[in-house]
C-alpha cells in the first residue's frame, strides 16, 4: 500500500528565509503527487501537482516542488518565505491500481509552517 | 475557481441521534466526492469515495451502516452519522473532483466540526 511521510511536523522560519519541506512516498511505480496548503481558518487548497513531464513543478505564490524518482521524494521549496505563508502543508500521492484506475489519494501528516515577521 | 461548500460548519448533538452533513460543489459537476475525517494533529483519513448515482466505496475499518453516504446528484453528497456517539466527534471534510476516476485535483470543503455529547 502507498504511504506518504512528512518528516518535519513543525517548522519555524524568519521572513525571507528559504523553505524546503520534505515529502517521501512509498510506491515503486508511476505516481501522481500533490502539495496542498491550509491557511489558518481556511479550506485545503492545491498548491501544485505533478502527473508527468518536467519534474520541477511550479505552483502558486512562488512555490515549487521537485520530483526525484530515485529518492521517492517530492520536496516543496520556496526561496524566500513571507509571513503570509504561515499555514499547514500536506503532501499527497495517488497511484494507479494494477487492475486499472487509481488508488485513493493518501495524505501525509502535514507540516505546520510558522513564519516570524 | 472550483468551490465546495459544507453545511453545517459546526454541529453539537446528543449521543444516539443522527446528524446529516451536506457537501455541495457550487460551480462544477462533481463526478466523484470524497469524505475524510481529521483527528487533531493527524492527517486526513479517507472514509469513503462516492460517484454520483452509485454506492459509495468505503475504506477498510469504516462502518458503512454508521456512516451513510448518498451522492444523489452531480452537485450534492451527504454524510449521515447514525446513532452518533462521543467517539464520532471529529472534523469531517468533503472534497470533490470533476474527474470520474478521482485522479485529478480535489477541491475541499471547509469542514464540519461534529461534537457528540
Amino acid at each position: 500500500a502507498q504511504s506518504v511521510s512528512q518528516h518535519n511536523h513543525h517548522v519555524i522560519l524568519s521572513e525571507a528565509a528559504s523553505l524546503e519541506l520534505g515529502c517521501n512516498y512509498s510506491y515503486g511505480g508511476t505516481v501522481n503527487l500533490f502539495w496542498y496548503v491550509q491557511y489558518p481558518g481556511q479550506h485545503l487548497q492545491l498548491l501544485l501537482k505533478y502527473f508527468s513531464g518536467d519534474p520541477l513543478v511550479k505552483g502558486i505564490k512562488g512555490f515549487e516542488a521537485e520530483f526525484i524518482k530515485s529518492k521517492f521524494s517530492f520536496n516543496l521549496r520556496k526561496p524566500s518565505v513571507q509571513w503570509s505563508d504561515t499555514a499547514e502543508y500536506f503532501c499527497a500521492v495517488n497511484a494507479p491500481r494494477e487492475s486499472g484506475g487509481y488508488q485513493k489519494v493518501t495524505f501525509g501528516t502535514g507540516t505546520k509552517l510558522q513564519v516570524i515577521p | 475557481g472550483a468551490v465546495v461548500s459544507q453545511h453545517p460548519s459546526r454541529v453539537i448533538c446528543k449521543s444516539g441521534t443522527s446528524v446529516k452533513i451536506e457537501c455541495r460543489s457550487l460551480d462544477f459537476q462533481a463526478t466523484t466526492m470524497f469524505w475524510y475525517r481529521q483527528f487533531p494533529k493527524q492527517s486526513l483519513m479517507l472514509m469513503a469515495t462516492s460517484n454520483e448515482g452509485s454506492k459509495a466505496t468505503y475504506e477498510q475499518g469504516v462502518e458503512k451502516d454508521k456512516f451513510l453516504i448518498n451522492h444523489a446528484s452531480l452537485t450534492l453528497s451527504t454524510l449521515t452519522v447514525t446513532s452518533a456517539h462521543p467517539e464520532d466527534s471529529s472534523f469531517y471534510i468533503c472534497s470533490a473532483s470533476d474527474d470520474l476516476a478521482g485522479t485529478d485535483t480535489q477541491y475541499f470543503g471547509p469542514g464540519t466540526r461534529l461534537t457528540v455529547l
